[in-house]
């Protein structure tokens, strides 16, 4: 149980364009989910929290014009890279913890989203 | 400022043996504690949890909690070369959907 699914797994786009990943919960709901990334050989770093059916909460430092963050529904929050440029390439994993579960369950991980700005 | 404690490493051990490895962290009214595992250019994956003082078993893993030391570990008996991944420890430190705190990883090696 607790599945994350998050896509696409990887993703090659060209310099001023934008990527939307999307990140659902395929057992569970979910209130809250999280988007981190990571950079090579470096820390997981939490970017945003996205909560369901209001504003994203953004970590300091994160542009929420540029990484814009919906929680459309009780599985569903997607990411969207707004005019990707090659800094923006990394590593970004979405995760959630199920509702029902309370303030001690764990996070889930979705897969990851590998992401190339040409 | 919360925080999550871990040796970077790398932490080498022989194969088969006992792999220990901790974490302390800052806040005193943290509540749950978790080990998640992550292969390189993989997502991490949860591997333990615990809750209350002592230790946690669960196959080749035990979890130890001292929460009056603020200190957890995890060792990871008979140690494989698959084992060789960065575990990150991570606590709940709030309530409701609050993230958890991530340490930044402790960079384990088995030599086969």
């Amino acid at each position: 149980g607790a599945v994350v699914s998050q896509h696409p797994s990887w993703v090659i786009c060209k310099s001023g364009t934008s990527v939307k990943i999307e990140c659902r919960s395929l057992d569970f709901q979910a209130t809250t989910m999280f988007w981190y990334r990571q950079f090579p050989k470096q820390s997981l770093m939490l970017m945003a929290t996205s909560n369901e059916g209001s504003k994203a909460t953004y970590e300091q430092g994160v542009e929420k014009d540029k990484f814009l963050i919906n929680h459309a529904s009780l599985t569903l929050s997607t990411l969207t890279v707004t005019s990707a440029h090659p800094e923006d390439s990394s590593f970004y994993i979405c995760s959630a913890k199920p509702m029902t579960g309370g303030d001690n369950s764990p996070l889930h991980f979705g897969n990851g989203t590998r992401l190339t700005v040409t | 400022q919360k925080e999550v404690e871990q040796n970077s490493g790398p932490l080498s051990v022989p194969e088969g043996a006992i792999a220990s490895l901790n974490c302390t962290y800052s806040d005193r009214g943290s509540q749950s504690f978790f080990w998640y595992r992550q292969y390189s250019g993989k997502s991490p994956e949860l591997i333990m949890s615990i809750y209350s003082n002592g230790d946690k078993e669960d196959g080749r893993f035990t979890a130890q909690l001292n929460k009056a030391s603020q200190y957890v570990s995890l060792l990871i008996r008979d140690s494989q070369p698959s084992d060789s991944a960065t575990y990150l420890c991570a606590v709940n430190a709030g309530s409701g959907n609050t993230p958890l705190v991530f340490g930044k990883g402790t960079r384990l090696s088995v030599i086969a």
